[in-house]
């Protein structure tokens, strides 16, 4: 498995303004995700973290939106940008191994857009 | 169709019992078959793999019909703290990307 840090564990937000969560894993992983859970709803994948380039995006998400960085193998961040409350949302943190395909999460991110 | 379906319940059952999800998916290419165990407020945590040839861990049984394209879940005794949100995960479009159901909730009382 992987020990997975996400911070802010929560936070409640004005409209308008940007969030970014951080993500640090303790050791060095394959892929790196970021997932959106809205409030009854399952899982969403919004993009995969590139070590040293630009996010691979899933339908529905742009990067001018949710901007990501991946510096090195082992953090990333994701930014919530121009909030609204249908922002408000768990975003979580993954990881894969690159001895498997398991999928590891963060402990999340609650976030409130007010 | 959805990519994965699963019945949100919730099922009630009491401690002891047993009870069984299903999850139907719809891509007949899927490879990778989990589930995940949700508890309220918190993150997933992978319960299981799913192998083709069924596996068991303990009180908990899951098996994969891929003729019929649906992976299931059998919890025997069932424990207060089984109480949960059970997820069936499939993957998706490639190795490492995975698709969600919306999730199974079970409430086990004393």
């Amino acid at each position: 498995s992987a020990v997975i840090s996400q911070k802010p564990s929560r936070d409640i937000c004005q409209r308008g303004t940007s969030l970014t969560i951080q993500c640090q894993v303790d050791s060095q992983v394959t892929m790196m995700f970021w997932y959106r859970q809205q409030p009854g709803q399952s899982l969403t994948l919004i993009a995969t973290a590139n070590q040293g380039s630009e996010a691979t995006y899933e339908s529905g998400f742009v990067i001018d939106k949710f901007p990501i960085s991946r510096p090195n193998l082992t953090f990333s961040t994701l930014t919530v940008s121009n909030m609204s409350p249908e922002d408000s949302s768990i975003y979580l943190c993954s990881v894969t191994k690159s001895s498997g395909n398991t999928i590891y999460f963060g402990e999340g991110s609650w976030l409130t857009v007010v | 169709r959805k990519e994965v379906e699963q019945d949100p319940g919730p099922f009630n059952v009491p401690e002891g019992a047993t009870v069984a999800f299903n999850c139907t998916y719809s891509n007949s290419a899927s490879q990778s078959f989990f589930w995940y165990r949700q508890d309220c407020r918190k993150e997933p945590k992978l319960l299981m793999s799913v192998y083709s040839s069924g596996n068991e861990d303990g009180r908990f049984t899951a098996q994969l019909n891929r003729a019929s394209q649906y992976i299931s879940l059998l919890i025997r005794d069932s424990k207060l703290s089984d109480s949960a949100t059970y997820l069936c995960v499939v993957n998706g479009r490639g190795y490492s990307t995975l698709t969600f159901g919306k999730g199974t909730m079970l409430l086990v009382s004393p």
